[in-house]
C-alpha cells in the first residue's frame, strides 16, 4: 500500500520569499513521485516528477524537489515566490511497477502575499 | 484544442436522477481515469481503464459505473445521484510504459446534487 501526507493544508508566503511545501510518502516498493499544480477552475498539471536517477528534480516555473529516501520525503521548493504561484499543490506517489496506480495527497493551498 | 475534454463543465441534478459525465481525449493514450475531488480530501480514484477491454474499480467506486466506448472516450455514470456525490470530477489519461507515468487532466466537471 502507498500513501502520501502533505503537511499544512494552507501555506502563506510573502512575494519574493522561499516557498517550501512538504510531502512525505510511504511505499512498499521504490516509488515514483510527482508534484501537480491546480490553478483556480482548472485541472491538475504536472510540475515535476521523480522516477529514477538524480534525486534533485527541476520542474516548470522555477520549482524543484528533492527525493530523500532516508526521510521518505519529496518536498517542493522555489527560491522566490511570485503572485502567479498562488494555487493548490498536490503531491502524488505511484509504484514503479507496471500497475502505475497513483495516490494523491490532500493538497496544499499556497497563498502569496504582496 | 484541449487534449482532454469533459462535458458538461457544470451540472445540477436532483437526488435519484441518472446522469452521465463524458470524457474525450486526443492524446492517443491507452489509460484513462476518473477522480473526484472534495475539499480537504484531495483526489480519490473512482475507476480506471488501461485499455478498452480493461476496467477496474478504484477506491470509491460504489454508486458509480463507467463505460469505455473507445480508446478516446471514457464515461462516468451516476445511476441514482445522491447529495454526497456533489463534488468536482476529473478525467485523466496517461500513456503506458516506464517513463510515461504522467497523468493529463481534463478541466473538470462540477456536479451539484440537490
Amino acid at each position: 500500500a502507498q500513501s502520501v501526507t502533505q503537511l499544512g493544508s494552507h501555506v502563506s508566503v510573502s512575494e519574493g520569499a522561499l516557498v517550501l511545501l512538504r510531502c512525505n510518502y510511504s511505499s512498499s516498493v521504490p516509488p515514483y513521485l510527482f508534484w501537480y499544480v491546480q490553478y483556480p477552475n482548472q485541472g491538475l498539471q504536472l510540475l515535476l516528477k521523480y522516477t529514477t536517477g538524480a534525486t534533485l528534480v527541476k520542474g516548470i516555473n522555477g520549482f524543484e524537489a528533492e527525493f530523500k529516501k532516508s526521510e521518505t520525503s519529496f518536498h517542493l521548493t522555489k527560491p522566490s515566490a511570485h503572485m502567479s504561484d498562488a494555487a493548490e499543490y498536490f503531491c502524488a506517489v505511484s509504484d514503479s511497477g507496471g500497475y502505475q496506480k497513483v495516490t494523491f495527497g490532500t493538497g496544499t493551498k499556497l497563498q502569496v502575499i504582496p | 484544442d484541449a487534449d482532454v475534454t469533459q462535458t458538461p463543465r457544470n451540472r445540477i441534478t436532483k437526488t435519484g436522477k441518472r446522469i452521465m459525465l463524458e470524457c474525450s481525449q486526443t492524446k492517443g493514450h491507452d489509460r484513462m481515469y476518473w477522480y473526484r475531488q472534495d475539499p480537504g480530501l484531495g483526489l480519490r480514484l473512482i475507476y480506471y481503464s488501461f485499455d478498452v477491454k480493461d476496467i477496474n474499480k478504484g477506491e470509491i467506486s460504489d454508486g458509480y459505473s463507467v463505460s469505455r466506448q473507445a480508446q478516446a472516450k471514457f464515461s462516468l455514470s451516476l445511476e441514482s445521484a445522491i447529495p454526497n456525490q456533489t463534488a468536482l470530477y476529473f478525467c485523466a489519461t496517461s500513456d503506458s510504459g516506464v517513463g510515461k507515468e504522467t497523468q493529463y487532466f481534463g478541466p473538470g466537471t462540477r456536479l451539484l446534487v440537490l
